[in-house]
Order: structure tokens, then sequence, then C-alpha cells
């Protein structure tokens, strides 16, 4: 049972470049998130997917794109990466209302340098 | 806006001394909360959850967090830490039934051996 798999572990994008971060899950959780951390601002939330098919902005969704590709998958988009978006990028998912599953179970992170 | 404030940025203790780290949140209705807690170099780990009942939570390695509705609070305690504890402390709240989970900026707490 891998839990919440993220790739790549690393990455370093010039200026303007474009990537894609994957996530997936194995949980069969509803809901899946993408935050980014950064020292001394916390998790901040990128953007979040309730469910298949839909997604919704967090608190600090601008330069990011998202795709609810399946229940498993959720992917993050950086179109034109920024120096600003130099981060530890963490996907995670959870089934908000079942008290089991509620919590949210972490990816191991993505630390993407944008130089 | 509905947020998560951590009162201490840094908190340095000795081995078996006591701990306590402050939560507020500004979300109104029936919330969840949670502790997590990031070992350096890796992912967070769910510490302990709060849903309904009882609202003092014990929760893995010793760990205890109390609820305080009327305060908006949810503080982490710990009678004795260890030099394993050592990590990033992050609490966190979702509203009931609501994908939004927001977390605070995260307390560092070193533990000197």
């Amino acid at each position: 049972n891998a839990g919440v798999t993220q790739t790549p572990k690393f990455q370093v994008l010039k200026t303007g470049q474009s990537m894609t971060l994957q996530c997936a899950q194995d949980m069969n959780h509803n809901s899946m998130y993408w935050y980014r951390q950064d020292p001394g601002m916390g998790l901040r939330l990128i953007y979040y997917s309730a469910s298949e098919g839909t997604t919704d902005k967090g608190e600090v969704p601008n330069g990011y794109n998202v795709s609810r590709l399946n229940k498993r998958e959720f992917s993050l988009r950086l179109e034109s990466a920024a120096p600003s978006q130099t981060s530890v990028y963490f996907c995670a998912s959870s089934s908000p209302g079942q008290a089991i599953d509620t919590e949210a179970f972490f990816g191991q992170g993505t630390r993407l340098t944008v130089v | 806006a509905q947020s998560v404030s951590q009162h201490n940025h840094h908190v340095i203790l000795s081995e078996a001394a006591s701990l306590e780290l402050g939560c507020n949140y500004s979300y109104g209705g029936t919330v969840n909360l949670f502790w997590y807690v990031q070992y350096p170099g890796q992912h967070l780990q769910l510490l302990l959850k709060y849903f309904s009942g009882d609202p003092l939570v014990k929760g893995i390695k010793g760990f205890e967090a109390e609820f305080i509705k009327s305060k908006f609070s949810f503080n982490l305690r710990k009678p004795s830490v260890q030099w394993s504890d050592t990590a990033e402390y992050f609490c966190a709240v979702n509203q009931y039934n609501n994908n939004d989970m927001r977390f605070g900026a995260g307390t560092r707490l070193t533990v000197k051996p």
C-alpha cells in the first residue's frame, strides 16, 4: 500500500520553463490537495479537488493549473516557472466527512528550484 | 478569511522539559482539528486529531492536545520531550465536511540532549 506517491522528488527549472508534478493515491480518497511549503509560512494550499472532475482554488493559485485526471491522480502544472515558485510541493489526499480518513495523508514532497 | 495561527516559531527545550505549543483558528461552526509533525527531510505525519467528544485528545509518542472551543484553541502538549521530538509541528483545521484544509505556519522544536 503506497499511500500518496509524488514524482519527481527533485527538479530544477529555468525561468519560463513548464513542468507537471504528478500525484497518485491508492486509498480511494475523494479529495486531493496541492500545497507548497516555504520557510516560516507553513503549508499554503494551492488547489484542491473535492472529487473527480472538480477543482477549486486555494490560498495561492496564481501561476499554477491542476487536473484531476481520475479519482487516483491529481497533477499540478507550472506553465511558465518563476523563481518565486521555488518551494517544496506536497500532494495530499483525504476523505472529509468520514471520521476514519478525514485527515490528510501526504506524499514525500517535490523540491523544485527555479533559476 | 479563515486562518490558523501558531504562536511560537521556534522553541528550544532540554530533554525532559514539558512542551506546550499554541494553536488558534478563526473558523466558525464545527471543525476538525489536527496536529502534524514533520521530521527533518520527511513528509508530514499525523500526530493526533479531534472530531468530537472528549476535548482532550491523545496521540502517538506521548503527545496530547486540548480543544477549547470558547478560545478557538487546540494546543499541543507533551509532559517530557525527547531529543527525537526535534521536528516541525503544524496545526491544521478544516470545517466539517469541507475540503479546504488550512495549516498554521509551523513551530520548529529543537530538543537539546
